[in-house]
C-alpha cells in the first residue's frame, strides 16, 4: 500500500465548476504539500501546510492530522487550471514522499 | 533570483552512452534531491544530499551517481545509459526537513534508445 493515496486519479471538469482534489496518507507527517505540474512543465509548490487551512486565489488546501487526511479545492475553475495535481508529505528529516498525482483537465 | 535551475531540458542518449544532468540552486539550501518521474508512478527519490560533501541514496539509486562539492550544485550521472532510464528527472531544494517548502527545477525529459 502506498503511504500516500489520492484520489481521483483523473478529474474532468466543466469551466466554473468547483473542485476538490483529496490525499490519504499512513505516515506521521510534518508538513503536507500541494504541487501543480502543467503539461510537460516543472513542478511548482501551491502549499505547504501541517494544520488547518490555507487559502491563495481560488485554491484552498486543507488538512485533518488526526483523520491523515487534506483536499485541495479549487473554485470557479479554468481551463488554465488543467494540470496534474501532486500530494507530498513531509516528516522529520528531509525527504518528500509523493502521491501518484490527480490529472486535472477543465473544458471551456 | 532564479531558484533551482536544471540542464538540459531535453536529452537524446544511445544505450551505453553517459551524460551529466546539472542542477544548482542561488537559495543557499541545505538540502538537494534527484526524483524520477514515470507514467503512472509517484516521483521517486533518487539521490539526494543535506550539505556539501555528504549525499546518500535514496529509492532507485542503481545507475545513478552523484557528488556534493559545493552548496549550489548537485550533478546526477548516468553512468552507462539504459532504455529503463527513460523518464522525467527533477532536481529538488529545500532548506530544511520536510516541513520546509521544496522548489523544483524544470525538468529533464531523458530518452534513451
Amino acid at each position: 500500500k502506498n503511504e500516500v493515496e489520492q484520489s481521483p486519479q483523473n478529474l474532468t471538469a466543466q469551466e466554473g465548476e468547483f473542485i476538490t482534489i483529496n490525499c490519504s496518507y499512513s505516515v506521521g507527517i510534518s508538513a503536507l504539500h500541494w504541487l501543480q505540474q502543467h503539461p510537460g512543465g516543472g513542478i511548482v509548490s501551491l502549499f505547504m501546510l501541517s494544520s488547518g487551512k490555507k487559502k491563495h486565489g481560488r485554491l484552498i488546501a486543507t488538512i485533518n492530522i488526526q483523520e491523515k487526511h487534506s483536499s485541495l479545492h479549487i473554485t470557479a475553475s479554468h481551463p488554465r487550471d488543467s494540470a496534474v495535481y501532486i500530494c507530498a508529505v513531509g516528516g522529520s528529516n528531509y525527504k518528500l514522499t509523493f502521491g501518484k498525482g490527480t490529472l486535472l483537465t477543465v473544458n471551456p | 533570483n532564479a531558484g533551482v535551475t536544471q540542464t538540459p531540458k531535453f536529452q537524446v542518449l544511445k544505450t551505453g552512452q553517459s551524460m551529466t544532468l546539472q542542477c544548482a540552486q542561488d537559495m543557499n539550501h541545505e538540502y538537494m534531491s534527484w526524483y524520477r518521474q514515470d507514467p503512472g508512478m509517484g516521483l521517486r527519490l533518487i539521490h539526494y544530499s543535506v550539505g556539501a560533501g555528504i549525499t546518500d541514496q535514496g529509492e532507485v539509486p542503481n545507475g545513478y551517481n552523484v557528488s556534493r562539492s559545493t552548496t549550489e550544485d548537485f550533478p546526477l550521472r548516468l553512468l552507462s545509459a539504459a532504455p529503463s532510464q527513460t523518464s522525467v528527472y527533477f532536481c529538488a531544494s529545500t532548506l530544511g526537513t520536510g516541513n520546509t517548502e521544496a522548489f523544483f527545477g524544470q525538468g529533464t525529459r531523458l530518452t534513451v534508445v
